[in-house]
């Protein structure tokens, strides 16, 4: 059962709007996310995080937004540019022993110039 | 030069044949990990070592056998692999486990004929 889940395999956005990649949760002692960017060819490169005492947390053009009750949570670009395309993950630390990351499958963002 | 290097890029290799597969990470980090990326599928946690001990082994076949000489490098040895074995692998490191972002090398493109 995964425990991440990227509901939407794609996403196709204008330049200069906003691009909105979810991501959802079933395990509600998940309490850290962070969100990977991955370029083909490329190893994911960390982006931002957001510990579960923050519903809001916001680095330039990125933001991330968690929704504890609802088990979600949302990465905003904004204003997004074509260099940003590229396929997102969502990850959160299992809280076991080791605290390894669980990670969704991944949303390809594609955003047209 | 990127922070967790890995070697080679590409392999294509028969079922009976025996690779290794090597990382390598410059950042000073105490824990690495080893992740296959099946198509349409999460990053797969498969090993974690952490100063330079085996923490976690998430269920992975005896056909892969790693090894971590010390916190820089971290080997994967390949022996009668399966053709569902092919994949991208891919290194990380970080400092410390958990909560910790990982810090990505670019993944050893893995063909099995």
């Amino acid at each position: 059962d995964q425990q991440v889940k990227q509901n939407s395999p794609s996403l196709s956005v204008q330049e200069g709007r906003i691009s909105i990649l979810n991501c959802d949760y079933t395990n509600s002692m998940f309490d850290y996310f962070l969100w990977y960017k991955k370029y083909p060819a490329e190893g994911p490169t960390f982006l931002i995080s957001i510990s579960s005492i923050k519903d809001k947390n916001e680095d330039g053009r990125f933001t991330v937004f968690l929704n504890k009750s609802a088990k979600h949570l949302s990465l905003h670009i904004v204003p997004s540019q074509p260099g940003d395309s590229a396929v997102y993950f969502c990850a959160a630390p299992d809280g076991g022993a080791t605290n390894k990351l669980i990670f969704g499958t991944g949303t390809l963002l594609a955003v047209q110039p | 030069e990127t922070g967790v290097t890995q070697t080679p890029r590409h392999l294509v290799m028969g079922m009976t044949n025996k690779k290794s597969l090597k990382c390598e990470q410059h950042l000073g980090h105490n824990a690495m990990y080893w992740y296959k990326q099946s198509a349409k599928k999460p990053l797969e946690l498969m090993f974690v070592y952490n100063f330079k001990e085996q923490t976690e082994n998430n269920s992975v076949p005896s056909r892969f056998s790693p090894e971590c000489p010390n916190s820089s490098h971290l080997f994967l040895h390949l022996h009668t692999l399966q053709p569902e074995d092919s994949a991208l692998y891919l290194c990380a490191s970080s400092q410390g486990q958990g909560s910790q972002p990982q810090h990505f090398g670019d993944g050893t493109r893995l063909s099995i004929l």
